[in-house]
């Protein structure tokens, strides 16, 4: 069966540092690949997704940025946080085609404090 | 750019009431709408979802029902229960953009 895994859970990070978050996924080879940003009490925002190795799309124009170097890793960064960047980041995965493989899947989200 | 409509954003109902929470979307080509119920600090989970050529489901206490004429969906929870807690996201996908665009969420509360 397919899991996804995200880490790390709590991240408390001072403004103008690094930032990276890993995603991997087992189980599926070749999924779409997403990161959401969820500010607290709010919606999911689309940041970026990936339908491929390399392929980034971007949704939002931030200080954020987002690689794929393998199948099925998917990585978040950021070079000098801000305040702004606190909140609730979920990755997820799906397997497009038509039929049944739409569902979209969430890892168990990184929870980003920047102070 | 694509957009979805989430009303309401707060519910709150008496334990074994209906609750129904409504959803409308701008782009005609998506053939996909899922259903997330989140609780507090954890992922969202799906809990139902429907295809653009079905116009009903059903799954036990829920229910998703959809317009596509009116690019509307609606969520439907009968005999609510205090586990059923939590905020709910209404979602729409187009298979040619690869994108899930969510709503904002509606966090319904029951009441013992």
């Amino acid at each position: 069966s397919q899991t996804i895994h995200q880490w790390p859970a709590t991240l408390v990070q001072p403004v103008g540092s690094p930032l990276s978050l890993e995603c991997t996924v087992e189980g599926t080879s070749n999924p779409n690949l997403y990161w959401y940003r969820q500010a607290a009490g709010r919606g999911l925002q689309l940041l970026f997704y990936s339908v491929g190795i390399g392929q980034i799309s971007s949704e939002v124009p931030q200080n954020l940025s987002a690689s794929r170097p393998q199948d099925r890793q998917f990585i978040l960064s950021s070079k000098k946080l801000l305040l702004s960047d606190s909140g609730f980041y979920l990755c997820a995965w799906s397997v497009p085609g038509g039929g049944t493989n739409e569902k979209l899947f969430f890892g168990s989200g990184t929870q980003l404090s920047v102070l | 750019g694509e957009n979805v409509e989430q009303h309401p954003s707060t519910l709150s109902v008496q334990e074994g009431d209906s609750a129904v929470i409504k959803c409308t979307y701008s782009d005609s080509a998506s053939n996909y709408f899922p259903w997330y119920k989140q609780e507090l600090g954890k992922r969202p989970q799906l809990i139902i979802d429907i295809r653009s050529n079905v116009g009903e489901k059903k799954d036990q206490r829920i229910a998703v029902t959809l317009n596509k004429t009116a690019k509307h969906f609606s969520l439907h929870i009968t005999e609510t229960q205090p586990e059923d807690s939590a905020v709910y996201f209404c979602a729409a996908y187009t298979s040619g953009t690869y994108k899930y665009i969510f709503g904002t969420g509606t966090r319904l509360k029951v009441l013992a």
